[in-house]
Order: structure tokens, then sequence, then C-alpha cells
């Protein structure tokens, strides 16, 4: 089964604060994604990034980074947490192409951040 | 306008009473569409994925079809562990992640 593994499950963090989300995957998957979901906003993606050193922006990059040093391993940054900014993270990767392959993306658990 | 609609937002069934939810997409050049079951405080877990109109797939009581404009998670004699939240996701034209629905919140009475 892959394993997607979010390694904070509960954060609150103060305003300003510097913030990392860690996740990784143990399947050796190439695309790696980083989504929040906020009620009556669904899930929205951030950033994905395709391989080690390459990073995309999503749909709502602002206020966020990336970092992907090594295959396995993609980190969310919020170099200044704001309140809005309190939310679920949902990190999540996948084989390959998506598109009419069988491939699909599979999710952690979650990190729920507060920001106070 | 939202790319992916899903209906209803919410949904309540008795034990063995069938349903369906609604998905309905407006992106062109659809690659494939997913959809996902979300229990709380958990992250989605992938249940199928369809990619041309015509296409049906199951699992236990749950069937999806598609159709050019939108796909629908038939719910057959459901059991109140089938209580979750439902979210549809679209790939479509040159993008490279998911967009989603913001679900159908589904509870089934015992």
């Amino acid at each position: 089964d892959v394993k997607v593994t979010q390694s904070s499950r509960y954060l609150v963090k103060r305003t300003g604060e510097k913030v990392f989300l860690e996740c990784v995957q143990d399947m050796d998957h190439e695309n790696m994604f980083w989504y929040r979901q906020d009620p009556g906003l669904g899930l929205r993606l951030i950033y994905f990034s395709y391989d080690v050193k390459m990073k995309e922006k999503g749909d709502i990059p602002e206020g966020y980074s990336v970092s992907r040093e090594k295959k396995e391993r993609f980190s969310l940054i919020l170099e200044s947490a704001s309140t809005s900014q309190t939310s679920m993270y949902l990190c999540a990767s996948t084989e390959g192409s998506l598109g009419g392959t069988g491939n699909t993306i599979y999710f952690g658990e979650g990190s729920w951040l507060t920001v106070v | 306008e939202d790319q992916v609609t899903q209906s209803p937002e919410a949904l309540r069934l008795q034990e063995g009473e069938s349903s369906s939810l609604n998905c309905s997409y407006t992106v062109s050049g659809l690659r494939g569409l997913f959809w996902y079951r979300q229990d709380p405080g958990k992250g989605p877990e992938f249940l199928f994925t369809l990619y041309s109109a015509g296409e049906e797939k199951e699992k236990e009581r749950l069937k999806a079809t598609l159709t050019k404009k939108e796909s629908f998670l038939h719910i057959t004699a459901p059991k109140p562990e089938d209580s979750a939240t439902y979210l549809c996701a679209v790939l479509w034209g040159g993008a490279d992640g998911l967009t989603f629905g913001k679900g159908t919140h589904l509870i089934i009475q015992p």
C-alpha cells in the first residue's frame, strides 16, 4: 500500500512564525502535491513538484513556499504565518502522469494548523 | 463559476435506501474524473477513476458512472459505515493536479 506520512497532525503557531509542514512518501513517486482544505471551499492546490528540486505553483501559492531536496520528501513552508492560513493541509503523491494511466493521487492524513 | 459542482451538499438516508450523488464539471479536455471518500479528520481515500463517457466502475455498494458533463456515484443499499464526505475531482487540459468539488456529506442512519 502507498503510504504518505505527514509528520505533524496538529499544530498551533503564532502569527508571524515560520512554519514547516513535512511530508514523506514511501513509494518512490515522482509527483508530490500540497493542498489545503477549508469548509465551503474544498481542496485547493498550493504547490506541486514533479521532481527533486523542481516546483510549480498551484492555484493559491501566495504566502507559501516549498522545498523538495529528496524524492521522498516534500515540505510546505509558511514564511510568516497568518490567521488566514489556519486550515487543514493535505500532502499527496502520485507516480508519473495522471491522465489515462491508471495512476491516482494518494493523500496523507492531513495536518491541522491553527494560527493564533 | 465553480469548475466542479457536487450535489447535493448534504444527504441523509436511511440504511438500505439507495441514492445517487452528482458531480458536474464545466472544464474542457477532461483527462480523468476521480472519486474519493473522506472520513472526518482524515485524508481522502481513493475510490475510482473514470476516463471516458460511458465508463462505469463498481466497488462493493458503490458504482460510478461518467457522461460528457457529469458523473454519478450510485450507492446501493447503504450501511451506516458508508457515512462520509464523497469528493469528486477532475484532471483536465494541461493541468498537473486535480480540481476538486466541495463534496457531498452523506449520512446513513441505522
